[in-house]
């Protein structure tokens, strides 16, 4: 089964508008930490935000948010005012295990491109 | 300005040519990672490393090696390149006890063999 779904290949948004991109996971580990990574066309991975399973407020990095609802395993990301600098792929990420020896399982991706 | 170095950017290479991908970082962290990655695809775990002289194969199968002598040198090895191996491999890192502020990652090769 997959642990990271993103079951938006693309999506559209105009620029200023806000956009949600979804992302499920499926985990049986207490602790957890969900991510999000924005790659450009360039293909650097550049880390956005991290929710942390027992944290109890969403996490808010600038104009991203998390959207965390822990019972229905959902950690959507929230871009707030798009510009035209956010085109581009975004993935939800889940890191599991026990303490220091921890990995990431990425989801598929989203490809987002925000229109002027 | 980067902390993880990852060259080539860019590599085109002939069938049956060994090749090995550089990455070091410059941060002293303990944990580094390298990803396979086609277009517009999702990342898929290849190797890691917990330290020097500990390494492990990923999620995914692959025909490359890696080594670390060093903390901050993790360099990824084909013996032999084939067509089914161009990709982009990005390499990661991380340091502390968990990963829970996100890895590093670096630029990216992206491999192309003929």
């Amino acid at each position: 089964a997959q642990k990271i779904t993103q079951t938006q290949p693309g999506m559209f948004v105009q620029e200023k508008e806000a956009v949600t991109l979804d992302c499920t996971y499926d985990t049986s580990d207490q602790s957890y930490g969900l991510f999000w990574y924005k790659q450009p066309s360039s293909g650097e991975m550049i880390f956005l935000i991290y929710q942390g399973s027992y944290d109890e407020q969403n996490a808010t990095e600038g104009r991203y948010s998390l959207n965390f609802q822990k019972a229905r395993k959902s950690a959507n990301l929230v871009i707030s005012a798009s510009q035209l600098g956010d085109s581009a792929m975004y993935f939800c990420a889940m890191r599991e295990g026990p303490g220091g020896y921890q990995k990431v399982t990425f989801g598929t991706g989203t490809k987002l491109q925000v229109i002027p | 300005e980067a902390d993880i170095y990852q060259t080539p950017r860019y590599l085109v290479i002939g069938t049956g040519k060994k090749i090995t991908l550089e990455c070091s970082q410059t941060m002293g962290h303990d944990k580094m990672y390298w990803y396979q990655q086609d277009p517009g695809m999702e990342l898929h775990l290849i190797h890691y490393s917990y330290g020097v002289n500990s390494t492990e194969k990923g999620d995914l199968s692959s025909e490359s090696t890696v080594s670390r002598i060093r903390t901050e040198h993790f360099p990824l090895t084909l013996e032999s390149a084939r067509p089914s191996h161009t990709s982009q491999y990005l390499c990661a890192s991380n340091g502390g006890r968990t990963v829970d502020y996100g890895y590093t990652f670096g630029s990216g090769t992206r491999l192309t063999v003929v």
